[in-house]
This record gives structure tokens, C-alpha cells and sequence, in this order.
């Protein structure tokens, strides 16, 4: 069965460093989401993507993040300068025209 | 603020118990209520989506039903097994938006 799959499952990085968090969505799946949990809080979303464009952001998603679909088979989300309040799980998910979103299982990124 | 809820927090049950968990959401503006299982190391596991006031959806062992004109579905579990052991999570969707907005979850260990 398709899956949507994350790389890599653990980074560790230095307070102002840059990380690409990578991730397959399934191939013939259209809409891309990026969503983190901060231990011990609710998952929360961050931004959406569809059409090669952000189509929806949220409050945390500042000029710091970034999305790239750079070819037809990985979505990435960059953060430019880590901060500590950064370190979290990052989800990916995808979905066709249905409802259901597919996720990954996370990236586990702490900030040190 | 949209906020959604979920109760119990954690729950522990023996082999063979069943068992039920809440997801509370706001009952206004409603578009769709997702289920997901999540173990832990794995991808969040979509069961179902639901959209329609008085909808029971079925998967197995698995069961909920949804109230959107009180604003709450019931996730139920008949005769639990170990590896129905995880986090449940629900998370709720407005109209005119892609993001999901998710409860705590309810942490299921069941018992041989």
C-alpha cells in the first residue's frame, strides 16, 4: 500500500542553523500539508500546498519557514534559522481530491 | 479559537473490555470530523472521515458516530485486543479551509 514517507526520522542542530525536513507524499496525490507536535501540546498545522503554491498558512508559518515541491516526488519544509521553541515532531500528509489526508511518521527535530 | 476536545486522556482497559472515547468540537460551522490511530514510531493511521450529522462509520472492531448539532463523535472499540494500543486522535475541519484542527487524543493501553 502507498505511504507517505519522511527524511530522516531524528535531526539534531545548533539555535540558528538551516534544516530541510524532506518528504515523498504518495504520487498521485495533489494537496501537500506540513503539521508539527511540540511535546506534550496538541498536533498543530502549518501550511498547505497545492498547485505549486502555498493555498493556506498558519500564525506559526513566518518568514522563517519555507515549502518546495522541487520535482514531481518530494515536498520539503525549510526552517532558516532554528530556533529552540522550533524543536518538535513534523508531520507530512497528502491527499487526492478526497477528504482523507495521508501522513508520514514524522521527523523528529531537536534544537540545541 | 477553535478548539477541540478529547476524553478521556489516557485510558487502560484488560484484554476483551470494549470501550468508547469522546472527541468534543465546535458545533457551529462544521465541514467534516476525521478519526486517526497513531502508534508510536509510526504514521498517524487515518480511519475515518465523517460529515454527516447521525453518519456511524465501521472498520473492523472499530465504530464511531457522529453529533454535529451537539458537537461531539464517539469513537468505540468492542472487545479490545494489545494491539489495538495507541493514541487516537480526532481532528475537526470548517468550511472553505484544508487544515485540521486536532484534540490531544486518547491514549488507549489495553492489557493482556
Amino acid at each position: 500500500e502507498p505511504e507517505v514517507t519522511q527524511t530522516p526520522s531524528h535531526q539534531v542542530t545548533q539555535m540558528g542553523q538551516e534544516v530541510i525536513l524532506r518528504c515523498v507524499p504518495i504520487s498521485n496525490h495533489l494537496y501537500f500539508y506540513w503539521y508539527r507536535q511540540i511535546l506534550g501540546q496538541k498536533v498543530e498545522f502549518l501550511v498547505s500546498f497545492y498547485n505549486n503554491e502555498i493555498s493556506e498558512k498558519s500564525e506559526i508559518f513566518d518568514d522563517q519557514f519555507s515549502v518546495e515541491r522541487p520535482d514531481g516526488s518530494n515536498f520539503t519544509l525549510k526552517i532558516r534559522s532554528t530556533k529552540l521553541e522550533d524543536s518538535a515532531m513534523y508531520f507530512c500528509a497528502s491527499r487526492t481530491s478526497t477528504d482523507t489526508q495521508y501522513f508520514g511518521p514524522g521527523t523528529r527535530l531537536t534544537v540545541l | 479559537i477553535l478548539n477541540v476536545e478529547q476524553s478521556p486522556q489516557s485510558l487502560h482497559v484488560q484484554e476483551g473490555d470494549s470501550t468508547n472515547f469522546t472527541c468534543s468540537f465546535p458545533s457551529s460551522n462544521f465541514y467534516a470530523l476525521h478519526w486517526y490511530r497513531w502508534e508510536t514510531a509510526k504514521s498517524p493511521e487515518a480511519l475515518f472521515v465523517m460529515t454527516l450529522n447521525g453518519d456511524e462509520k465501521k472498520k473492523g472492531r472499530i465504530s464511531a458516530t457522529l453529533n454535529t448539532k451537539e458537537g461531539y463523535s464517539y469513537l468505540y472499540i468492542k472487545g479490545s485486543q494489545p494491539e489495538d494500543s495507541a493514541t487516537y486522535l480526532c481532528a475537526f475541519r470548517i468550511p472553505n479551509t484544508d487544515k485540521l484542527i486536532f484534540g490531544t487524543g486518547t491514549r488507549l493501553q489495553v492489557f493482556p
